[in-house]
């Protein structure tokens, strides 16, 4: 069936760190995947996307690297902050053109500290 | 602007009773989405709504759970005879029609605490 998965559930970093949250999905027709943090008593918030024709994705701290040989998916966070805390999901849409709705990943806590 | 709004945003009912959870997406917004979160677990989707169009039932757990939306805009999730299992976080989102890969937009959520 289609899933999302995370590698690791918990990760925690010293503040100033780069931070790498790792992500794993089986539909390998999806046409892009998403990451969403949460913090703690909010709704998830988008962070940034990438569709699947490519490879990276730069924002403002934050890169995105998808490995479609592997079925592979990641967010970096540079300089991490202690604002950074949060919980991270990967999503995707669970077919192709399929914008109904995301399958997202159990998640993964990140904890900043100082 | 404003965002996706939910309410109440906390609820505590006892078991077998009925509840009613809203939410007003970001205006605009065609489709409305309603997930549910349980306690440090990731969202299981529930009802998809995009316009006029049948909407996506799929992910409803069990005909106690239904869901409308009016005049395209605001959207009511009902439960009804709530059990203890239903007791989670219940998210929406909303989404504007920009493709290919236009975000969800979610709102705080609603706590519902089934006793």
């Amino acid at each position: 069936g289609e899933s999302v998965g995370l590698h690791l559930p918990t990760l925690s970093v010293q503040e100033g760190d780069n931070s790498i949250i790792n992500c794993a999905y089986s539909n390998s027709a999806s046409d892009y995947f998403i990451w969403y943090k949460q913090e703690s008593g909010k709704g998830p918030q988008f962070i940034i996307d990438i569709r699947s024709n490519m490879d990276k994705r730069q924002g403002q701290r934050v890169t995105v690297l998808l490995n479609k040989t592997v079925k592979h998916l990641s967010l970096q966070i540079a300089a991490t902050q202690p604002g950074d805390s949060a919980v991270y999901f990967c999503a995707e849409p669970p077919r192709a053109g399929g914008y109904n709705k995301l399958i997202f990943g159990a998640g993964t806590r990140l904890a900043v500290h100082p | 602007g404003a965002g996706v709004s939910q309410s109440p945003s906390n609820k505590v009912t006892e078991k077998g009773k009925d509840v009613e959870l809203r939410c007003d997406p970001i205006s605009g917004h065609t489709a409305l989405y309603w997930y549910r979160q349980s306690l440090g677990q990731g969202l299981e989707f529930l009802i998809y709504f995009q316009g006029n169009s049948a909407p996506d039932k799929s992910g409803l757990p069990s005909d106690r759970f239904s869901a409308e939306r009016t005049g395209g805009s605001v959207s009511t999730l009902t439960i009804q005879r709530t059990q203890q299992e239903d007791s989670a976080v219940y998210l929406c989102a909303s989404r504007g029609a920009r493709a290919p890969s236009d975000t969800q937009y979610f709102g705080p959520g609603t706590r519902l605490t089934v006793l």
